[in-house]
């Protein structure tokens, strides 16, 4: 089954304590990306990428790292985590950029920093 | 700067009715990417649709259906015979196309509430 799957699905951690979210697809995508999801601001795009060590920043990348060392996996680093990176975390993928190319997203990372 | 303005913020139909849900974009470049996602109440995030700015063709995908006009700089979502299924919050979003790569810009959402 074609999937992209996160882990963890929850996290509450405190603020300072390194983490990681791990992303993980099953489809040899080129393109993944990270979004967030906070109340009133909507969906943002933190980091992207398009092949296996390409990364590149999107709209919010402050404070996260990304690694493509592998093509199914896009893991995204939270080195010092702080309150204000508390939200929903989407990791996505994508063949490519072509009409036809579908979007999967993973479930959701429901990251609380504190 | 590329901005998505979904104006309508909550709509509630009855089961059957047709629905539109608008998306206005706004962008300096010519070639660019708009996009619709579903977000049920469960929260996951479903991939509609991707239109790229030089594919004005309209598209119709069982009682989904997607009118992209540039004149306007709208890429209008309509569902047909609304079912209660359909009730989640449905995201527009428009990238530029930037050396091949992009980044989205997300619209604030509309709610759409379907009732039997």
């Amino acid at each position: 089954e074609a999937q992209v799957t996160q882990n963890p699905r929850y996290l509450i951690t405190v603020t300072g304590k390194k983490l990681t979210v791990t992303c993980s697809q099953n489809m040899n995508h080129e393109y993944m990306s990270w979004y967030r999801q906070d109340p009133g601001l909507g969906l943002r795009q933190i980091y992207y990428s398009m092949n296996v060590e390409v990364t590149d920043k999107g709209d919010v990348p402050e404070g996260y790292k990304v690694s493509r060392k592998e093509k199914r996996n896009f893991p995204l680093i939270l080195e010092s985590p702080s309150p204000n990176q508390t939200s929903l975390y989407f990791c996505a993928s994508s063949r490519g950029t072509l009409k036809t190319d579908t979007q999967y997203f993973g479930p959701g990372t429901r990251l609380t920093v504190l | 700067a590329q901005k998505v303005t979904q104006a309508q913020t909550e709509i509630s139909v009855v089961e059957k009715e047709d629905v539109t849900l608008d998306c206005v974009y706004e962008t300096r470049d010519t070639t660019y990417y708009l996009f619709w996602y579903k977000q049920p109440p469960s929260g996951e995030l479903v991939f509609l649709i991707r239109r790229n700015s030089f594919d004005e063709q309209n598209e119709i995908s069982g009682r989904y259906s997607w009118n992209f006009q540039k004149s306007t700089s709208s890429f209008n979502f309509t569902i047909t015979a609304s079912q209660v299924v359909d009730s989640a919050v449905y995201f527009c979003a428009l990238s530029e196309a930037k050396g091949g790569s992009y980044i989205p810009t997300f619209g604030r959402g509309t709610s759409l509430i379907v009732h039997p």
